[in-house]
């Protein structure tokens, strides 16, 4: 199974600043098949980036993905007070789906 | 637009077994999509359960394998998660997903609390 470690655990930054998450995985993800997803208070996830790199229907291009093999990174130029929220990427392989165990953005 | 709703007991009593159904509208769960079960306990991360197919293929998470039944009911458009003999650890947001585009989640169900509590 592969473990999926994202960092930094809580981010604090200001409107207008770049943030960069990062998730690493113990093994090299299958096909590239990563994807993130943002999280706020009291709602369900939703899919920001699939495959490492390609945003998902309706997602602002502030956001941004990108690497390969073990180690990912989630891009938000720009930040707006609405990009507070909990951050988690997710990776399937071998019948199998793995989470990271969150990044918390908060904007100051 | 395909929309998920789980519906199900909020409370569980310890040992006993946890159902849930989620409801599948504005699309064919016949797609060619899978089908998921994902929690949430408290404050924490998420955590994939088990995935099915409208073949009935299935696939579950290692850790909760022993416990877990995942079902579907083409004719009411819907499937179902069994998880028994649950404890206090498998109090969570259950939420319903659909795979979508490199086995991504791109539609979730807005999730459902169960507590497991006598």
């Amino acid at each position: 199974e592969i473990v999926l470690t994202q960092s930094p655990g809580t981010l604090s930054l200001s409107p207008g600043e770049r943030a960069t998450l990062s998730c690493r995985a113990s093994q090299s993800v299958n096909n590239n098949y990563l994807a993130w997803y943002q999280q706020k208070p009291g709602q369900a996830p939703r899919l920001l980036i699939y495959g490492a790199s390609t945003r998902a229907t309706g997602i602002p291009d502030r956001f941004s993905g990108s690497g390969s093999g073990t180690d990912f990174t989630l891009t938000i130029s720009r930040l707006e007070p609405e990009d507070s929220a909990v951050y988690y990427c997710q990776q399937y392989g071998g019948s199998l789906y793995t989470f990271g165990q969150g990044t918390k953005l908060a904007i100051k | 637009q395909v929309q998920l709703q789980e519906s199900g007991p909020g409370l569980v009593k310890p040992s006993g077994t946890l159902s849930l159904t989620c409801a599948v509208s504005g699309g064919s769960i016949s797609s060619s999509n899978w089908w998921s079960w994902v929690r949430q306990p408290p404050g924490k991360g998420l955590e994939w359960i088990a995935e099915i197919y409208h073949s009935g293929s299935t696939n579950y998470s290692p850790s909760l394998k022993s416990r877990v039944t995942i079902s579907l009911d083409k004719s009411k458009n819907q499937f179902s998660l069994k998880l028994n003999s649950v404890t206090a650890a498998d109090t969570a947001v259950y939420y319903c997903a659909r795979e979508g585009i490199q086995n991504a989640f791109d539609i979730w169900g807005q999730g459902t609390l169960v507590t497991v509590s006598s």
